[in-house]
């Protein structure tokens, strides 16, 4: 298995835009999670998603994060407008069951810069 | 809820030293607990993690770990270390019951191995 696939690596973008994230989680794996990694915060869950549906959105932001997952094998996290505050490196990961909860894979991340 | 505090935000130590990287939990219900390795520029992979059992968890690259629950932590340590084990360290925490929470993150460690 290549493991779980982020898109794109870097994203640079100007106040205001629309940015999507992508995430293909690794096949077999019912939990997805949706991270948000800067100095200042740490490591923050920002959703997570079992069988494709959202469980706990608590940790997202504001209105402006939004996150789907279509199918099992694609969830988006999208920040529509983005702000320079959003510049964070995102990652995903998934993982297997709910005994499975602690072995999450992640993805490489994806570096956002809001200028 | 739960959780994590890395004493630690830099430990800088020679190559071929001993190591420990501390972490200290709360919560009010049971855990698991977990070590994550971050490379530079890359997501985070599990190291070790502790379930159940033997309270000394040993992991991948030569790290192991010990629960000690009446002090409440989960200290890494590594009795020799290389290079290559420049990273940043996560510990983390998840209630026994995979609850909503999911997986809370320390801060971070960042190793930094002297030659």
């Amino acid at each position: 298995d290549a493991g779980v696939i982020q898109s794109p690596r870097h994203e640079v973008t100007e106040m205001g835009q629309e940015v999507t994230l992508r995430c293909k989680p690794i096949s077999g794996h019912d939990y997805l999670f949706w991270y948000r990694q800067t100095m200042m915060r740490g490591l923050e869950l920002l959703i997570y998603f079992n069988n494709n549906v959202p469980i706990d959105d608590s940790g997202m932001p504001e209105d402006r994060f939004s996150a789907k997952m279509p199918n099992a094998s694609f969830s988006t996290l999208k920040i529509q407008p983005s702000e320079p505050r959003d510049s964070a490196v995102y990652f995903c990961a998934s993982s297997h069951g709910l005994a499975g909860w602690g072995e999450q894979f992640f993805g490489p991340g994806t570096r956002l810069t809001v200028l | 809820a739960q959780s994590v505090t890395q004493l630690d935000s830099q430990v800088p130590v020679f190559e071929e030293a001993p190591v420990e990287l501390r972490c200290n939990y709360s919560s009010s219900v049971s855990v698991y607990l977990f070590w994550y390795v971050q490379y530079p520029n890359q997501g985070l992979q599990l190291l070790l993690k502790y379930l159940s059992g033997s309270t000394l968890v040993k992991g991948i690259n030569g790290f192991e770990a010990e629960f000690n629950k009446s002090q409440t932590s989960f200290h890494l340590r590594k009795p020799s270390v290389h290079i290559s084990d420049t990273a940043e360290y996560f510990c983390a925490v998840s209630d026994q019951g995979g609850g909503a929470d999911g997986l809370t993150f320390g801060k971070g460690t960042h190793l930094i191995i002297q030659p």
